[in-house]
């Protein structure tokens, strides 16, 4: 069965600080994974996309990897700030053309 | 514009009542998605439309019918819901299926 597991479900990190999230999925036969954000009662926002082919993605402060042979993905987040707060959802496209979602981390920036 | 609206934010409707979930991209995009989510868990898939065909079924009760009236536009009627069936409904295209998903702000749905 292909399954996605985002450890762990929630973290407290203080602001400035760097921090890595972290995606585990079952089969390393990926097409893509996508990482997404989600504040309270809205949408999904998409912040990195990484094909198959590829090794990481940046935009901004945000850098995401990934290691099909592992089984990973990371997000990292430099220079944190409250703003950042928000559940992180990782996303993975198997190839049928579905996405398989992680169950989330729950991020929260302290001041 | 990578913009997908969704109306109306939020529904109250009884178990009774008929009512439809709007969504509209203009991106060109040629996949759309309905996604459903209860609080505190990821979204999970119900249709997935490609180029205006429905593609995916993910077994979703007769009670939610949905309908792809052209490219840009995609329609979720509801009827005889239940309690069970509230949650926030979220909708996203793609350039085609399997590229990068662009999501919606989502419908809130209360059922009575």
């Amino acid at each position: 069965k292909q399954e996605v597991t985002q450890i762990p479900a929630a973290l407290s990190v203080p602001e400035g600080e760097n921090l890595v999230l972290n995606c585990s999925f079952t089969d390393s036969a990926i097409y893509n994974l996508q990482w997404f954000r989600q504040d309270p009662g809205k949408g999904l926002t998409s912040l990195l996309l990484i094909q198959s082919s590829q090794r990481e993605q940046t935009s901004g402060r945000l850098n995401a990897s990934l290691d099909k042979s592992s089984g990973r993905s990371t997000l990292y987040i430099a220079a944190s700030q409250p703003g950042d707060s928000a559940t992180y959802l990782c996303a993975v496209n198997f190839g049928n053309e579905k996405l398989t979602f992680g169950t989330g981390t729950r991020l929260t920036i302290i001041p | 514009d990578t913009e997908v609206t969704q109306t109306p934010k939020h529904l109250v409707m009884g178990m009774t009542n008929k009512k439809s979930l709007k969504c509209e991209q203009h991106m060109g995009h040629r996949a759309m998605y309905w996604y459903k989510q209860k609080a505190k868990k990821p979204p999970e898939l119900m249709f997935v439309y490609s180029y205006e065909k429905l593609s995916i079924n993910e077994s979703v009760p007769s009670r939610f019918s949905p309908e792809c009236p052209n490219s840009s536009l995609l329609n979720l009627h509801l009827h005889a819901l239940q309690p069970e069936d509230s949650a926030l409904y979220l909708c996203a295209s793609s350039q085609d299926r399997s590229y990068e998903q662009y999501f919606g702000p989502g419908t809130r749905l209360t059922v009575t």
